[in-house]
């Protein structure tokens, strides 16, 4: 297993900010593309933003965009989201995912942390 | 965006039988297709990427085929621990997208 860990889950109220972190080891974590995926209480997964290598390439589902941020961190081997007016529709439990080298899926996940947006 | 629609939403097979999940995508997706399994209260696990390649440590049992727009995952000799379920993603472009899921259950 890798290990992928996040962090920084809970409850926020609408319109509200959070920041998700995921803290990696066991592999070369700067050689690895890196994803947000999440899942809403019920429902199925839905991909929300991916970052290459370098930092410099992102992309988000249409619904993030404008609102989340995809970063990483390659001397401390971490992956964040920073969520911002976020609604209730951001509930769910996002999972930190590693994509497989030169393979267009995802081969580690963390555990997920839940977030709960609500007044 | 690309749409991808699986069938049957669930299904209840015997322990042995075979069991086939389909997705179909809205637009081709070459061969940029993966199958994840996400057992209750877990989190999803890659099955198969590239459409038909087993993922290392992924019993034999189950096999992808598919290109363009129309896939296929196989589960041959249902066992217990294979009660989940089960996703496709296409990769061709972003948004990478899920289709809704597959509930497999035990008769």
């Amino acid at each position: 297993e890798v290990p992928l860990v996040e962090s920084g889950g809970g409850l926020v109220q609408p319109g509200g900010s959070l920041r998700l972190s995921c803290a990696t080891s066991g592999f070369t974590f700067s050689t690895y593309w890196m994803s947000w995926v999440r899942q809403a209480p019920g429902k199925g997964l839905e991909w929300v933003a991916y970052i290459n290598q370098d930092g410099s390439a992102e992309d988000y589902v249409g619904s993030v965009k404008g609102r989340f941020a995809i970063s990483r961190d390659n001397a401390r081997n971490s992956l964040s989201l920073q969520m911002n007016s976020l609604g209730a529709e951001d509930t769910a439990v996002y999972y930190c995912v590693r994509h497989k080298v030169a393979v267009r899926a995802f081969d580690y996940r963390g555990q997920g942390t839940l977030v709960t947006v609500s007044s | 965006d690309i749409q991808m629609t699986q069938s049957p939403s669930s299904v209840t097979a015997s322990v042995g039988d075979t069991v086939t999940i389909t997705c179909r995508a809205s637009q081709g997706v070459r061969g940029f297709l993966a199958w994840y399994q996400q057992k209750p209260g877990k989190a999803p696990n890659l099955l198969i990427h590239d459409a038909s390649s087993l993922q290392s440590g992924v019993p034999s049992r189950f096999s992808g085929s598919g290109s363009g727009t129309d896939f296929t995952l196989t589960i041959r000799g249902l066992q217990t621990e294979d009660v989940a379920t089960y996703y496709c993603q296409q990769a061709v472009s972003f948004p990478w997208t899920f289709g809704q899921g597959t509930k497999v259950e035990i008769k």
